[in-house]
This record gives structure tokens, C-alpha cells and sequence, in this order.
């Protein structure tokens, strides 16, 4: 099975500022014939189900807003938020769809310094 | 835009079957290239991946729960359910349904919360 490992598991931004959380698996979820890394990104408000902020690792959903951004391949990932705003509050996931099991990080959850 | 609906029992007691169903609006459980899916979140806890089942009959299933977990998918109805049988107080969670698009999970439930106890 695929380990998703998140850090740091809770952090404070002040409004405006930057978050950066890292996702790493333990084996590389690089799929080389179409050269695309299956690891999205989720975010999950109180009471609601999680919804898609990112995926192929890099790709953002469709009306996601552009302060959001994914980077990295292979084994190692960042979600970034570049200006962080009171409606991100939330926990944040990242997922390895590159085989079954799917596994999820254990969640990141960003609150307003 | 593709909608899911959970329903089913809210309480469910120990050592018996847990099943809920997943309505399907906006799109069909038939259409080729999804692998409708179950996920669970224990209260407070993370994501849990519990199965997928697609429309070729392809079927995947979590190490820790396979043995006790089935699905089915109901064409005539738009739904697929989930079983999960001899369920103990580690079952209780938000059960959610999801399609799975291959790429990553597109489409969720609001979820269906279920508790565990006699």
C-alpha cells in the first residue's frame, strides 16, 4: 500500500499571508506513459463532504480560485495558498490515486493566526 | 453537474449489517469510466477509502475492510449501495458516496452519519 504522509498536521497564517503544506507518499505516483503524478487535493469544511481543489498534482479544479496552487512530483507535494483569506479555513487532504488502496494524508487543518 | 444523495439507517447495533444507498442525479451509474465509490470519516478523524466498483464489474477494495464490505449498483434505479456486515463501534462515521473518475474523486455525497450502538 501507498503511505500518505501530510505535514504539519495543523498551522496558523495570518490574513493575506502565505500556507504551504507538504504531502509525501512512499512510493512515487508518477504514472510515466502519460507523464502525470495522481495525487489531488481536497479541502473539507465543517459538516461538508471534501471538495476538489486539485489534481494530476498541479491541475486546479474548475472555479477554484487561482491563490491555490499544487507543485511537486514523484514522491514529494506542496499545496500552496498564496494569500490566505477567512473562507480558507479549513482541513486540507491529499490523496494518492496512482493505485488501490487510494490512501489519504491524515489532513492538514489551516486556521487564521 | 452529477449529484449524489446517501440515505439509509442512522443507527445500526453491533454485530449487525450497515447498508446505505446512493442516489445517483445528473448522470448515470452506467456511464463508462466511473468507479462509483464509498468513503468513510470517523467523527473528528481523517478519510477513509472503503471501495469502488465500476461499470465494467471491477472492483477494489480496502485490505482492512474486504471480507465484510459489498456493493451493488441498481441501473433501473440511478443508485448504488454499499453493505457492511458485523459492524462494531470502529464502523461509526460519515459514510460517503463518491464517483471516482479514474484521476481522482470528482463528485460527493453530503454524507450519511452512522452511529453504532445497541
Amino acid at each position: 500500500d501507498i503511505v500518505v504522509t501530510q505535514s504539519p498536521d495543523s498551522l496558523a497564517v495570518s490574513l493575506g499571508g502565505r500556507a504551504t503544506i507538504n504531502c509525501k507518499s512512499s512510493q512515487s505516483v508518477l504514472y510515466t506513459s502519460n507523464n502525470k503524478n495522481y495525487l489531488a487535493w481536497y479541502q473539507q469544511k465543517p459538516g461538508q463532504p471534501p471538495k476538489l481543489l486539485i489534481y494530476w498534482a498541479s491541475t486546479r479544479e474548475s472555479g477554484v480560485p487561482e491563490r491555490f496552487s499544487g507543485s511537486g512530483s514523484g514522491t514529494d507535494f506542496t499545496l500552496t495558498i498564496s494569500s490566505l483569506q477567512a473562507e480558507d479555513v479549513a482541513v486540507y487532504y491529499c490523496q494518492q490515486c496512482y493505485q488501490t488502496p487510494l490512501t489519504f494524508g491524515g489532513g492538514t487543518k489551516v486556521e487564521i493566526k | 453537474q452529477v449529484q449524489l444523495q446517501e440515505s439509509g439507517p442512522g443507527l445500526v447495533k453491533p454485530s449487525e449489517t450497515l447498508s446505505l444507498t446512493c442516489s445517483v442525479s445528473g448522470g448515470s451509474v452506467s456511464t463508462g469510466g466511473n468507479h462509483w465509490s464509498w468513503v468513510r470519516q470517523p467523527p473528528g478523524k481523517g478519510l477513509e477509502w472503503i471501495m469502488s466498483f465500476s461499470d465494467t464489474g471491477s472492483t477494489n477494495y480496502s485490505p482492512s475492510l474486504k471480507g465484510r464490505v459489498t456493493m451493488s449498483i441498481d441501473t433501473s434505479k440511478n443508485q448504488f449501495s454499499l453493505k457492511l456486515n458485523s459492524v462494531t463501534a470502529a464502523d461509526a462515521a460519515v459514510y460517503y458516496c463518491v464517483n471516482w473518475n479514474g484521476n481522482y474523486f470528482d463528485y460527493w455525497g453530503q454524507g450519511a452519519l452512522v452511529t453504532v450502538s445497541s
